[in-house]
């Protein structure tokens, strides 16, 4: 079953935007994941966020996360062509496993 | 550091044929997990293994899946026979997995199966 509900399931912006991307969850979790997949590849962790932590930074990535509201979102700010891609989010529940969204598919227009 | 391995890149067989994904993951890597990813979705854990055991298969359609993990390392996942709602990428994933609780998690480039 999918956990992660992301929104928008699509997404368009300018290069040199900023993006956002919204997840909702429904269960408690132990950290928060966000992952990127271009088109026919495999995915690629990009950040992951602990329950207790609320905000975290990675070059041009911002995640946050509110557990009170079980939501994260994850700002892409100075967008470039290569963003373009799905990016998901992905909960922790425990014992190794992972569960992921549906995916923001987010593109890039020069 | 090698990545996580995967053949083939890309199968077409058609229903009730059975088929074979091979996968390789990151030296080292106790946990590995299989996915299936249909287009649109996001990826649906199959079968997750530590070391050569089962963690979690609840959502492996055993009457035709099956996966092995021989000796904690390869993994073989086997689809027989073939139904056309198996068209998916299959996805293989791998992590150091010693704690209880599941962090990054390391994907190889999947198997784009289609079923005709």
């Amino acid at each position: 079953s999918q956990q992660g509900e992301e929104d928008p399931q699509a997404l368009s912006i300018q290069e040199g935007e900023n993006a956002t991307m919204n997840c909702s969850y429904k269960t408690s979790i132990n950290n928060l994941q966000w992952y990127r997949q271009n088109s026919g590849r495999g995915l690629v962790h990009l950040i992951l966020i602990r329950s207790n932590e609320r905000e975290k930074h990675s070059g041009r990535l911002r995640v946050t996360l509110d557990t009170s509201k079980k939501s994260s979102s994850l700002l892409i700010t100075a967008s470039r062509a290569a963003d373009t891609a799905s990016y998901f989010c992905a909960t922790a529940q425990g014992a190794q496993k992972l569960v992921f969204g549906q995916g923001t598919r987010l593109t890039i227009n020069p | 550091e090698a990545g996580v391995a995967q053949s083939p890149r890309y199968k077409i067989i058609e229903k009730r044929q059975s088929v074979a994904f091979w996968c390789n993951p990151i030296s080292g890597h106790a946990t590995l997990y299989w996915y299936q990813q249909i287009l649109g979705q996001g990826p649906k854990l199959l079968i997750q293994f530590q070391n050569n055991g089962v963690v979690d298969d609840s959502q492996l359609p055993k009457d035709r899946f099956s996966a092995e993990r021989l000796k904690g390392v390869d993994s073989t996942l086997k689809i027989q026979p073939a139904k056309l709602e198996d068209s998916a990428v299959y996805l293989c994933a791998s992590s150091p997995g010693q704690g209880i609780v599941v962090e990054t998690q390391y994907f190889g480039p999947g198997t784009r199966l289609l079923v005709l």
